[in-house]
């Protein structure tokens, strides 16, 4: 069993629409939540970065992280073509030696 | 602010040769970080230099090393290249021991 789970996709919805992507994990230790995203042909950017559980919001996105479950949200709203993308959750253990822990991404088309 | 950059953007090679990933990290950051990108696989944790020393590593042959130079910049050497060995290379930084990385865009390495 892989320690951080994720679907592949391809996820694909209209223009407009709250998209929810999802990882759950079971390392009960991670501490740290990321959430990248991965145009093609480039690195991952960095979208989200929680401690612990509950939630954070900055723009169209919302990170949300739920320990007792292992598991984690990003939710996009009123999705535009220009989110169509990879998107990467990843998560790190305090004195885990700065390593993160990916899943291997959702693949997220919006469109028009 | 210039962002991380690596090169070359894309290196072939044949299979037993050696390769030679460079990166500069975000001006500020002193850790420095190798991720390997296969296909299907996600990203996989190979080094993390901080400080001119290697802190961690992740589950890789010795063929696989590397340094960071005292104005942090970094090399990934691959000794002994296999055919496996092709994927996306990807480099980051951070400030100290943050997990909040920043990724460059690759070097895309291809083993015939």
């Amino acid at each position: 069993q892989k320690e951080v789970e994720q679907d592949p996709g391809p996820l694909s919805v209209p223009e407009g629409a709250i998209v929810s992507l999802n990882c759950t994990y079971s390392n009960s230790a991670f501490q740290y939540f990321m959430w990248y995203r991965q145009y093609s042909r480039k690195g991952p950017e960095l979208l989200m970065y929680t401690y612990s559980s509950g939630n954070k919001e900055d723009g169209r996105f919302t990170a949300q992280v739920d320990k007792s479950s292992k598991y984690i949200s990003l939710f996009i709203r009123d999705s535009q073509p220009s989110d169509s993308a990879t998107y990467l959750c990843a998560m790190g253990l305090t004195g885990g030696g700065n390593k993160l822990t990916f899943g291997t991404g959702t693949q997220l088309k919006v469109e028009l | 602010e210039a962002g991380v950059t690596q090169s070359p953007t894309h290196l072939i090679k044949t299979r037993g040769q050696q390769a030679t990933l460079r990166c500069s990290p975000i001006s500020g950051h002193t850790s420095v970080y190798w991720y390997q990108q296969a296909l299907g696989l996600g990203l996989q944790f190979l080094l993390w230099y901080d400080e001119g020393e290697e802190r961690n590593r992740g589950n890789f042959p010795p063929r696989f090393s590397g340094r960071q130079f005292p104005n942090y910049s970094s090399e990934l050497n691959v000794n002994a290249l296999e055919l496996e060995d092709s994927a996306l290379y990807l480099c980051a930084s951070s400030p100290g021991t943050d997990y909040g990385y920043t990724f460059g865009s690759g070097t895309r390495l291809t083993v015939v």
